[in-house]
């Protein structure tokens, strides 16, 4: 299957300071990548969606001055979390579509491994 | 209101027991799609199944069996002779075309599914 990596998969900050977070689709070109938080023993929650070229769009409640999200190219996008906080450790996964392997309108997804954000 | 709801928040089976994981989902749409990932302690998430809205056939896949039942909005899933590295946390998934062309994954909550040798 398609794959998407994510890279760190784990990162310890200091409260204050920024991370940045990518994800790749590896062997297919990404329009479309969407950004998910995990916090332990608890869903996925959608955090925005990365499209290439234009600004991501954020789900209502997300910070987008926080959360920073680029899409600068069709294989990468990036997640900065500004000004980490205690309260911002969390699990972060992207999931990218392939349009030409999945078709239109399936709605199946290609997930990152994932990364762990720990600040103290 | 919850769109996908996964009732069960944690199961323990002994080993070669069947269980089967319940998921129930809410839509407005005709056409939509379910899924079922798996995400294991490594935290990665592994598709299981797609299940278009249209498509209500069960399907099977060695120890896996789906049961979609749109009459109950239900889409639950079976392992059957369950083993200890299916002990996981399973999710289900709704994506619906209102969502547009973002194809965005509604989750449940997960069931914690944890198989005793």
């Amino acid at each position: 299957g398609a794959v998407v990596s994510q890279h760190p998969s784990w990162v310890i900050c200091k409260s204050g300071t920024s991370v940045k977070i990518e994800c790749r689709s590896l062997d297919f070109q990404a329009t479309t990548m969407f950004w998910y938080r995990q916090f332990p023993k608890q869903s996925l929650m959608l955090m925005a969606t990365s499209n290439e070229g234009s600004k991501a769009t954020y789900e209502q409640g997300v910070e987008k001055d926080k959360f920073l999200i680029n899409h600068a190219s069709l294989t990468l996008s990036t997640l900065t979390v500004t000004s980490a906080h205690p309260e911002d450790s969390s699990f972060y996964i992207c999931s990218a579509r392939d349009p030409l392997r999945t078709g239109a309108n399936t709605g199946e997804l290609f997930f990152g491994e994932g990364s762990r954000l720990t600040v103290l | 209101a919850q769109k996908v709801t996964q009732a069960q928040t944690e199961i323990s089976v002994v080993e070669k027991e069947d269980v089967t994981l319940d998921c129930v989902y809410e839509t407005r749409d005709t056409t939509y799609y379910l899924f079922w990932y798996k995400q294991p302690p490594s935290g990665e998430l592994v598709f299981l199944i797609r299940r278009n809205s249209f498509d209500e056939q069960n399907e099977i896949s060695g120890r896996y069996s789906w049961n979609f039942q749109k009459s109950t909005s239900s889409f639950n899933f079976t392992i059957t002779a369950s083993q200890v590295v299916d002990s996981a946390v399973y999710f289900c998934a709704l994506s619906e075309e209102s969502g547009g062309s973002n194809y965005k994954l509604t989750f449940g909550k997960g069931t914690l599914l944890t198989v005793n040798p």
